[in-house]
């Protein structure tokens, strides 16, 4: 079973542009992860944070983490073409395992 | 650094027969992973060790998917009998001990037809 949503599924947007990503998820997390997966490849880490934390920036990248909505946003500023690919939420559970549960990701394309 | 290594990179095969995958960690990395991926959705995760040992199986179909990992090194996971909705990318991923991001690997591409 998925525990995050990302909203939209899809999003197309101009290069240059900001792509914002929205994940929601359902039981309390311990930390909260964003990957990107390029077509047929696997997936890169980019940022995690943790439940403790609002926000957290790295390049062009911005998350934002709100707990008492179980919600996370991962903006993407002055997007790429190389940014198509598609984003995917992990959410840690407070259980100590570090079992990550991947949401089911937003398909994003940035047009030249 | 080197990657998490997996191959093969593709498989097809029949339904009914079986298959492996192997998946080698970075080096020093204590937890690894195997995920599935259906076309389509986000990667559901399989089974993780903890060096050489289960931390958790829950979502394996243990009827016909079994891993192991010897030596807390390498693993495979191996599907016997497959089926045809088994066709999947099957995603290896380790990390260090902690809260880290994971590594994946490239993943195998299974069809079964």
């Amino acid at each position: 079973s998925q525990q995050g949503e990302e909203d939209p599924q899809a999003l197309s947007i101009q290069e240059g542009e900001n792509a914002t990503m929205n994940c929601s998820y359902k039981t309390s997390i311990n930390n909260l992860q964003w990957y990107r997966q390029n077509s047929g490849r696997g997936l890169v880490h980019l940022i995690l944070i943790r439940s403790n934390e609002r926000e957290k920036h790295s390049g062009r990248l911005r998350v934002t983490l709100d707990t008492s909505k179980k919600s996370s946003s991962l903006l993407i500023t002055a997007s790429r073409a190389a940014d198509t690919a598609s984003y995917f939420c992990a959410t840690a559970s407070t259980s100590g395992t570090y079992k990550y549960i991947f949401g089911t990701g937003t398909r994003l394309k940035v047009l030249a | 650094e080197a990657g998490v290594a997996q191959s093969p990179r593709y498989k097809i095969i029949e339904k009914r027969q079986s298959v492996a995958f192997w998946c080698n960690p970075i080096s020093g990395h204590a937890t690894l992973y195997w995920y599935q991926q259906i076309l389509g959705q986000g990667p559901k995760l399989l089974i993780q060790f903890q060096n050489n040992g289960v931390v958790d199986d829950s979502q394996l179909p243990k009827d016909r998917f079994s891993a192991e990992r010897l030596k807390g090194v390498d693993s495979t996971l191996k599907i016997q009998p497959a089926k045809l909705e088994d066709s999947a990318v099957y995603l290896c991923a380790s990390s260090p001990p902690g809260v880290y991001g994971y590594t994946f690997g490239s993943g195998t591409r299974l069809t079964v037809v």
